[in-house]
């Protein structure tokens, strides 16, 4: 049951330049989005969320696009910084509360 | 700032012990919840908890797993019988409200070991 996927485990990206994290779902029922970021030996940090109704949302370096056609998000941060390097989370939520999470993409920054 | 505390971080049982981990959710929260990842998995959703009730499980949370929230401030998981297919991170989450935007607030995590 893979509702959300993340099809990158991971992702390596210069320190300064943008990187682009994706996501995709297959059940249009989804209300929000969220991306989290896990650190080692800690638990996922919420990042970022997008309303189903909306196709953009920003804060600060990070920036979330959802493409509901093609029930597709992406987590664009810029510029990537050291501080970056985590795994992120894509999860989504429903009718219920519950989150349902992504693989996960283990992203580097280095410099 | 607060934070989700769990307790114990790491616990070693044999297989068939009953093992209960421990979570204190942020004060004025009011929503609970355990999620679990097995090493090299995505994370999965348990259980949600609110006004002492079980709101939904997962088909993971099964006749051996029960919750409670004994005493205003602690949120345990009981795991009767453990299997060594329960070797994972457990995540204890809380959130103020009713809101629809999904934040959790997550615990650091409480890693169980069954051998």
């Amino acid at each position: 049951d893979q509702q959300v996927k993340q099809n990158s485990p991971s992702l390596s990206v210069q320190e300064g330049r943008i990187s682009i994290l994706n996501c995709d779902y297959t059940n249009s029922m989804f209300d929000y989005f969220l991306w989290y970021k896990k650190y080692p030996a800690e638990g996922p940090t919420f990042l970022i969320s997008i309303s189903s109704i909306k196709d953009k949302n920003e804060d600060g370096r990070f920036t979330v696009f959802l493409n509901k056609s093609a029930k597709h998000l992406s987590l664009h941060i810029v510029p990537s910084q050291p501080g970056d390097s985590a795994v992120y989370f894509c999860a989504a939520s429903g009718d219920t509360d519950k989150l349902i999470f992504g693989t996960g993409t283990r992203l580097q920054v280095f410099p | 700032e607060p934070e989700v505390t769990q307790t114990p971080s790491h616990q070693v049982t044999q297989m068939g012990q009953e093992v209960i981990l421990r979570c204190v959710p942020i004060s004025n929260h009011l929503y609970f919840y355990w999620y679990r990842q097995i090493l090299g998995q995505k994370v999965e959703f348990l259980v949600s908890f609110y006004n002492n009730e079980i709101s939904e499980k997962s088909e993971i949370f099964d006749d051996q797993f029960s919750v409670e929230r004994p005493d205003g401030s602690n949120f345990t998981l009981k795991i009767r019988s453990t299997k060594l297919e329960d070797s994972a991170m457990y995540f204890c989450a809380s959130k103020p409200g009713q809101t629809f935007t999904g934040e959790l607030f997550f615990g650091e995590g409480s890693r169980l070991t069954v051998l």
